[in-house]
């Protein structure tokens, strides 16, 4: 699977949007790119995913450039519930997900 | 269905005991995961099931780490002689996998917290 870089912290002001970037100029044409977000002392949680397309769902935006080298996660109005740490994950096995650092964000009132 | 559970969310054992955990995933959930996570760190794979069938391990999975899942519904995760180092946060994910569609996401249990003393 390929490798993801991460910055290792924002901040986000509450009711802002947040931008979280992600690279992954190694991804290959099947992987697709996935984003869970990790609220303190709780289990991952699935945010969205997308393979070329842009996406979106009731949570966030996916933004996934032409060359699907890099990529964007968006929350459209941070709240500060979603202080979290938020992970970028590419894979073409849809068992084993490899999480690196994630970003830590906070939002701030 | 309330997701992934996982027993016990907390665990404290000396040094050398053995200590065990269980996974119920979602049902119908064929796929099983468990994974390691040290403070600040992101998850770390364990090992995977399809069904009853172990299907990967880590190298994280020395010898003292044995994971089971007998009818193919929940699973256990089991360290002997625990270590210091084992203090960790186990979680257990599930997803199910149709055919050859493989972009489904993966459920999270709240994990189990071990600290070995």
């Amino acid at each position: 699977d390929a490798k993801t870089t991460q910055p290792p912290s924002m901040d986000c002001a509450e009711g802002r949007a947040a931008n979280l970037p992600c690279n992954h100029s190694t991804i290959s044409g099947n992987e697709y790119v996935y984003w869970y977000r990790q609220i303190h002392s709780q289990g991952p949680q699935y945010i969205i995913h997308g393979l070329k397309n842009n996406e979106t769902n009731e949570m966030a935006s996916l933004i996934i450039t032409e060359d699907r080298k890099s990529s964007t996660l968006i929350l459209p109005h941070a709240t500060l519930r979603d202080t979290a740490v938020y992970y970028c994950i590419v894979r073409v096995s849809w068992g084993k997900l490899q999480f690196g650092a994630g970003t830590q964000v906070v939002v701030t009132p | 269905d309330t997701g992934v559970s996982q027993n016990p969310r907390h665990k404290i054992t000396k040094r050398g005991q053995n200590v065990t955990f269980r996974c119920d995933p979602i049902s119908e959930h064929n796929r099983l995961y468990w994974y390691r996570q040290t403070l600040g760190q992101g998850p770390e794979f364990l090992t995977y099931f399809q069904n009853e069938a172990q299907l990967e391990k880590s190298r994280l999975l020395s010898d003292r780490f044995s994971a089971e899942r007998p009818k193919g519904s929940f699973s256990t995760l089991e360290i002997q002689r625990t270590e210091q180092g084992d203090s960790a946060m186990y979680l257990c994910a599930s997803t199910a996998i149709e055919g050859t569609r493989q972009n489904t996401e993966a459920f999270f249990g709240q994990g189990t917290r071990l600290t070995v003393v």
